[in-house]
């Protein structure tokens, strides 16, 4: 099993529509992620950070749940400009051992 | 400007050349990284370096090397390309201070004919 997975989508989804993405993490231990935003053929930047108790920024909300390894990341009325890839970040081993999902792919429709 | 700048940002090569990819930032960071970008197999890291003196391997280090040759450079070098080398490379520096964010370079791209 990877240590972290992602459904690499797409996800087509229409402008104002209301999408989310799951990310399953293998290491029951870990407790520091990220969300990371990476646009075509750009470097990745972080999203937002995902606190035990949640937290949200906006139209972006991103939660984790313990008990079935996994985080998610809410994406309220989606914009065309949120087209993007989203990965997934377990940060719980330190610098050295930061692991990046492979990304889920967003495409908001007009 | 950005803060983290790569050169060169795309590279073809061949098989058998050395190849050096160079990294300088202005943040001001002490931490460093190398990562590779596959599709489907997302980012890894190949070295990263946490100051001047301290340089230390990454999950996929065989086939690489690096240099920090100072605070804001750092650069990544392949002795002999060989085409599954072909990727795109990310250069990235961090801070305790941030929290663990990690600030990307724009990448430089490779292709190992």
């Amino acid at each position: 099993r990877k240590e972290v997975e992602q459904d690499p989508g797409p996800f087509n989804v229409p402008e104002g529509a209301t999408v989310a993405f799951n990310c399953t993490y293998s290491n029951s231990a870990s407790q520091s992620f990220f969300w990371y935003r990476q646009d075509c053929r750009k470097e990745p930047k972080l999203l937002m950070s995902v606190y035990s108790s949640g937290n949200e920024d906006g139209r972006f909300t991103a939660q984790l749940n313990r008990a079935s390894q996994y985080i998610s990341l809410l994406i309220r009325d989606s914009k065309l400009s949120d087209s993007a890839t989203y990965l997934c970040v377990d940060a719980s081993g330190g610098y050295q051992k930061v692991t990046f999902g492979t990304g889920t792919k967003l495409q908001v429709i007009p | 400007d950005a803060d983290v700048t790569q050169t060169p940002r795309n590279r073809i090569t061949k098989t058998g050349k050395r190849i050096m990819l160079e990294c300088s930032q202005t943040k001001g960071h002490d931490r460093m990284y190398w990562y590779r970008q596959d599709p489907g197999l997302g980012l890894r890291l190949i070295y990263y370096s946490f100051d001047v003196k301290d340089i230390n391997k990454g999950e996929i280090s065989d086939g690489y090397s690096v240099s920090r040759q100072a605070q804001a450079k750092f650069s990544l070098s392949l002795e002999s390309a060989i085409p599954n080398q072909t990727a795109l490379y990310f250069c990235a520096t961090s801070d305790p201070v941030s929290g663990g964010e990690l600030f990307f370079g724009e990448g430089s791209r490779l292709t190992v004919l």
